[in-house]
């Protein structure tokens, strides 16, 4: 069963730091990853997909990257500020077309 | 284009009662997936519905179902409630492709609290 792993759990950083989140997950046999926000009590809001057959998306000040090989996905945040502080969260979609998602990182930017 | 829309958006339901909630995905997306999220176990995947078909289940009770409507709109139904079942309820619709363009945008989801 396809096991997805985010670390670290919580990041507090102050406005205007890089910072990368990880996901890992168990099984490559994966036909997407993608990442998501979600701020409290709300839906999840969707910034970036990857493919399988991709390295890494970006999408202004996020950057995505996956080694599928490896079981890996980061997502950088070039220059956070106060309105990035949300969960992140990542999710796998297998290619038995079942979703799987990590239990998330919660992050503060601290003005 | 509007977004994807939940109702109700909040339930409060005793043990033992059903409950039924609705989803209306993005006009044109065809697949709709369902989801629980609490605080526990994070967010786990239910069912996925394509073209009124459910394509896709996860690992949960017979008591949780759903079914598609020709227009793709989308319902989840979980009969004999349980406290366990308290959770945030979501549901993303996407344009199915090959699997690997799948997108999924999420509903705003609806608050089921079991007492």
């Amino acid at each position: 069963k396809q096991e997805v792993t985010q670390i670290p759990a919580a990041l507090s950083v102050p406005e205007g730091e890089n910072l990368v989140l990880n996901c890992s997950f168990t099984d490559s046999a994966i036909y997407n990853l993608q990442w998501f926000r979600q701020d409290p009590g709300k839906g999840l809001t969707s910034l970036l997909l990857i493919q399988s057959s991709q390295r890494e998306q970006t999408s202004g000040r996020l950057n995505a990257s996956l080694d599928k090989s490896s079981g890996r996905s980061t997502l950088y945040i070039a220059a956070s500020q106060p309105g990035d502080s949300a969960t992140y969260l990542c999710a796998v979609r297998s290619t038995g077309n079942q979703f799987y998602f990590g239990t998330g990182t919660s992050l503060t930017v601290i003005p | 284009k509007a977004g994807v829309t939940q109702t109700p958006r909040y339930l409060i339901k005793t043990r033992g009662q059903q409950v039924t909630l609705s989803c209306s995905p993005i006009s044109g997306h065809r697949s709709v997936s369902w989801y629980q999220q609490t605080p526990g176990q994070g967010l786990q995947f239910l069912f996925e519905y394509f073209s009124e078909t459910q394509r896709n289940k996860g690992n949960f009770p017979g008591r949780f179902s759903g079914r598609q409507f020709s227009n793709s709109r989308s319902e989840m139904n979980v009969s004999t409630l349980e406290l366990g079942d308290s959770a945030l309820y979501l549901c993303a619709s996407s344009v199915p492709g090959t699997g690997e363009t799948d997108t999924q945008y999420f509903g705003p989801g609806t608050r089921l609290t079991v007492l």
